[in-house]
């Protein structure tokens, strides 16, 4: 049972536009949810999070939005960049001490169209 | 300040044979984490290991074990290779584990079995 989805495999947006990509979760212990960003041939890479206690993370063209009703997050990119082209990944964790580590979503590959 | 260092970057080996990956965290991070990422599964956690003591562990099957130094430094083993295992296995350290440290990801070890 995935815990973490990424409904959209792919996206492709126009340079200079908003990126908005989505996220489930299903399991209401996670308390803290993460953004990685991966090139290929490259480990991912920490972008921006969020804590359960705020619905909204801003770090320059990237912020973050929490739903926690809906168990949705999402994460904008303003605007977008040719750079900004890669998989996108999901995580979510229980801070706690959960014995899963990071669970993470298959991913979201964004295409920057010039 | 060196990132997570992943060694061997390439690996092919046969079924049956078993293979040794290694890890060197951040310098100053005690906690080690395994991820395996495969198209299909996307990224999962195998285990964490902190103070070289396993502390969480995914849901693998037992040919998949590790171990972490008093460096910090850890190795992952995968005995009785199977096809199935052919993957990019992802190591990432934090200071104490836990999210709101941080997870930094070395870029992986592919691993093809034959």
């Amino acid at each position: 049972d995935q815990q973490v989805k990424q409904n959209s495999p792919s996206l492709s947006v126009q340079e200079g536009r908003i990126s908005i990509l989505n996220c489930d979760y299903t399991n209401s212990m996670f308390d803290y949810f993460l953004w990685y960003k991966k090139y290929p041939a490259e480990g991912p890479t920490f972008l921006i999070s969020i804590s359960s206690i705020k619905d909204k993370n801003e770090d320059g063209r990237f912020t973050v939005f929490l739903n926690k009703s809906a168990k949705h997050l999402s994460l904008h990119i303003v605007p977008s960049q040719p750079g900004d082209s890669a998989v996108y990944f999901c995580a979510a964790i229980y801070s706690g001490g959960g014995a899963d580590g990071l669970t993470f979503g298959k991913g979201t590959h964004l295409i920057i169209q010039p | 300040k060196a990132g997570v260092t992943q060694t061997p970057r390439y690996l092919i080996k046969t079924r049956g044979q078993q293979v040794t990956l290694s890890c060197s965290p951040i310098s100053g991070h005690r906690s080690v984490s395994w991820y395996q990422q495969t198209p299909g599964q996307g990224l999962q956690f195998l285990f964490e290991y902190f103070s070289e003591t396993q502390r969480n562990k995914g849901n693998f099957p037992g040919r998949f074990s590790g171990r972490q130094f008093s460096n910090s430094r850890s190795e992952m083993n995968v005995s009785t290779l199977e096809l199935g295992d052919s993957a990019l296995y992802l190591c990432a350290s934090s200071l104490v584990g836990g999210s709101n440290y941080g997870y930094t990801f070395g870029s992986g070890t592919r691993l093809t079995v034959v």
